[in-house]
């Protein structure tokens, strides 16, 4: 069974560093991209970018380059969202998901998704 | 990029049938979609991708028979017959566009459905 299994929620002050993670299992890590979206609480979804943890290539949102780091460890079949310096503007629930298929262009057809992972940041 | 748009919100009584709506920005006709269901606190699913030609490959785990799509111009339909109270969640449309280092997925704002 494809699982995709989040870490647990953190409370961070504004300025603190994060990372939160997203376990595979069931399938082939380094074969599947993953990617990871943000939901802003009351919102909708918006995609922050993805990982292929075979070869490491990264894409990430225009309106994320440079907000946050994505990156993935095939070893321990784990990707990783992280944060250098976080603001209350960051305060969401963040979802991992895997994607079915891919081609020339990229991933498509995200059919599993972890259980997410609430941020809050607050003084 | 394409901009996907969707109502905000829509309804229907129990047992009844219900058409949610995706539609793509000016440009983007031949452009797949693919739809999410999303249940109260819960992470979102795959439901099916749809094209012009309706569905592209198959559904997502578990999706039941009443779930259908069609596609025919800029919009992208999600058809749900016979709704029960389990299809109360809000329903997300999403798009790839690009390649390379230029690509991106974007979403449509999500339709919340209400099931009277």
């Amino acid at each position: 069974e494809v699982q995709l299994v989040q870490s647990g929620a953190e409370v961070k002050k504004p300025g603190e560093s994060l990372k939160i993670s997203c376990k595979g299992s069931g399938f082939t890590f380094a074969n599947f991209w993953i990617g990871w979206v943000r939901q802003m609480p009351g919102k909708g979804l918006e995609w922050m970018g993805t990982i292929n943890p075979g070869d490491s290539d990264t894409r990430y949102s225009p309106s994320f380059q440079g907000q946050v780091t994505i990156s993935a460890d095939k070893s321990i079949i784990t990707a990783y969202l992280q944060w250098s310096s976080l603001k209350a503007s960051d305060t969401a629930m963040y979802f991992c998901a895997r994607s079915d298929y891919s081609d020339n262009n990229g991933p498509y057809r995200w059919g599993y998704w972890g259980q997410g992972t609430l941020v809050t940041v607050s003084s | 990029q394409p901009v996907l748009t969707q109502p905000p919100s829509a309804s229907a009584s129990l047992g009844a049938s219900v058409t949610l709506t995706c539609t793509l920005s000016s440009g983007y006709s031949n452009f797949k979609v693919d739809w999410y269901q999303q249940r109260p606190g819960k992470g979102p699913r795959f439901v099916m991708r749809v094209g012009t030609g309706g569905i592209v490959g198959s559904k997502g785990d578990g999706i039941p028979d009443r779930f259908s799509v069609l596609g025919s111009g800029l919009n992208r339909y999600l058809t749900i017959k016979n709704i029960q109270e389990e299809d109360e969640s809000d329903y997300h449309c999403g798009a790839d566009y690009g390649s390379g280092s230029n690509f991106v997925m974007v979403f449509g704002g999500g339709t919340k459905l209400t099931v009277l």
